[in-house]
């Protein structure tokens, strides 16, 4: 049984660093057919893409937010972490890791239940 | 980057009605990368359409995708009661990956 679970913060002062961690299950981060994503969404708004990790390590990122994101992985146990360093208000969100599959599908089909996530002082 | 345009951003539809939704794109995308998901209230968003037009695993018939280059299209043909929800559309096809904004079908 696949699984993706999300965990980390729920509250952060601005200016400060929020990391997120994927802890997932029923597959292996080694397997060179898969990878993971993260994806936010502000309240009452639309999905927003972040990055995405490979089996091989190669990293891709939002372009609008390339310079504040990180995202590594720790295969041995099972965990994708997201870093975004000065967060702002306007991160307040709830973020969601999620399988993607790059070889016959294209499309994430696996999904966490998301964390929220507060920037507040 | 692509932009993924979907419009318009809310769509009335009475019970077994045909629905069909637009996804338009700011430069072509490979149909291999384009995707639809369904989200409702509360839930994560679901994956229904791969490739442009394949249904992914356990989703209903009613469903199908469509398109190519720059215009894409989901259609639901009899819509049932949970289907009114929200529906994006994604494209991997080139870096940065991006989502449209969503259209929300609404019951009549």
């Amino acid at each position: 049984q696949v699984t993706l679970k999300e965990s980390g913060p729920v509250l952060v002062k601005p200016t400060e660093t929020l990391t997120l961690t994927c802890t997932v299950s029923g597959f292996s981060l080694s397997n060179d057919r898969l990878g993971v994503s993260w994806i936010r969404q502000p309240p009452g708004k639309a999905l927003e893409w972040l990055a995405h990790i490979f089996s091989t390590d190669e990293e891709s990122y939002s372009t609008s937010l390339k310079n504040r994101l990180t995202i590594s992985k720790d295969t041995s146990k099972s965990q994708v972490v997201l870093t975004m360093t000065n967060m702002d208000p306007v991160d307040t969100a709830t973020y969601y890791c999620a399988r993607l599959e790059t070889t016959t599908i294209w499309g994430c089909d696996y999904w966490g239940q998301g964390t929220p996530v507060t920037v507040s002082s | 980057e692509i932009v993924l345009t979907q419009s318009p951003g809310t769509l009335s539809f009475s019970p077994g009605e045909r629905a069909t939704l637009s996804c338009r794109a700011s430069q072509s995308v490979d149909r291999t990368y384009l995707a639809w998901y369904q989200q409702k209230p509360g839930q994560a968003p679901r994956l229904l359409i791969y490739g442009a037009s394949s249904r992914a695993t356990g989703i209903p018939d009613r469903f199908s995708g469509s398109g190519s280059g720059t215009d894409f299209t989901l259609t639901i043909s009899g819509l049932e009661p949970e289907d009114f929800a929200v529906y994006y559309c994604q494209q991997y096809g080139s870096s940065p990956w991006t989502f449209g904004e969503g259209t929300e079908v609404l019951i009549k």
